[in-house]
């Protein structure tokens, strides 16, 4: 059981936007940064965002970070079939004193 | 161009320690905020958050194995080294070593990863 919870699966056509959400608590999204990690098959997991909302060089702008409260989204613009992969929160809790990660979502571009 | 490669036993049995070495290029961990992590991955399975180790040797666990783990740094050959002890085949996973670049884990990332090794635990 993940500490922060993300939904198992998500879907859309290419073309289309689609959000997948990331839920924690007080300890961990509330008051830490949230990143976002794309893992295609069977490859390494790759950094989407970071610091909630920022892109690191070379991410195109079709991706998108964003948190409020306890709750962290990640938005995907102009799906791709390429952007099929799963994507996974993470961030720092507090009173675990250690990162934590969601359960991963997997992206179904149709 | 910064790079990783975690390397180690591909098998290893029940009860047995594990010892993975990651080593990076591209930057040091001498150098003031950086860091290097250890995230695993069963098949099939989520990501799970493992260790961190930071330039100035600050080490962080994940609770529910900080028993059975050991994170180490060597600055001079560009290594950091993650043991862990009585290995059970539920330890079977793809095993990450990250580079984290910004020296406060409430705040921190992982970028880039090594490629992963997969450690297999059998009799």
């Amino acid at each position: 059981q993940s500490v922060l919870t993300q939904p198992p699966s998500v879907s859309a056509a290419p073309g289309q936007k689609v959000t997948i959400s990331c839920s924690g608590s007080s300890s961990n999204i509330g008051n830490n940064y949230v990143s976002w990690y794309q893992q295609l098959p069977g490859t390494a997991p790759k950094l989407l965002i970071y610091d909630n909302d920022r892109r690191p060089s070379g991410i195109p702008d079709r991706f998108s970070g964003s948190k409020s409260g306890t709750s962290a989204t990640l938005g995907i613009t102009g799906l791709q079939t390429g952007d099929e992969a799963d994507y996974y929160c993470g961030t720092w809790d507090s009173s675990l004193t250690a990162g934590v990660f969601g359960g991963g979502t997997k992206l179904t571009v149709l | 161009q910064i790079t990783l490669k975690e390397s180690g036993p591909t098998l290893v049995k029940p009860t047995q320690t594990l010892t993975l070495t990651c080593t990076f290029s591209g930057f040091s961990l001498s150098t003031s905020g950086l860091g290097v992590g250890w995230i695993r991955q069963p098949p099939g399975k989520a990501l799970e958050w493992l260790a961190l180790i930071y330039w100035d040797d600050d080490k962080s666990y994940s609770p529910s194995l900080k028993s059975r783990l050991t994170i180490t740094k060597d600055t001079s050959k560009n290594q950091v080294v993650l043991t862990m002890t009585n290995m059970d085949p539920v330890d079977t996973a793809t095993y990450y070593c990250a580079h984290s670049p910004f020296g406060d884990p409430a705040r921190d990332w992982f970028d880039p990863w090594g490629q992963g090794t997969l450690v297999t635990v059998s009799s």
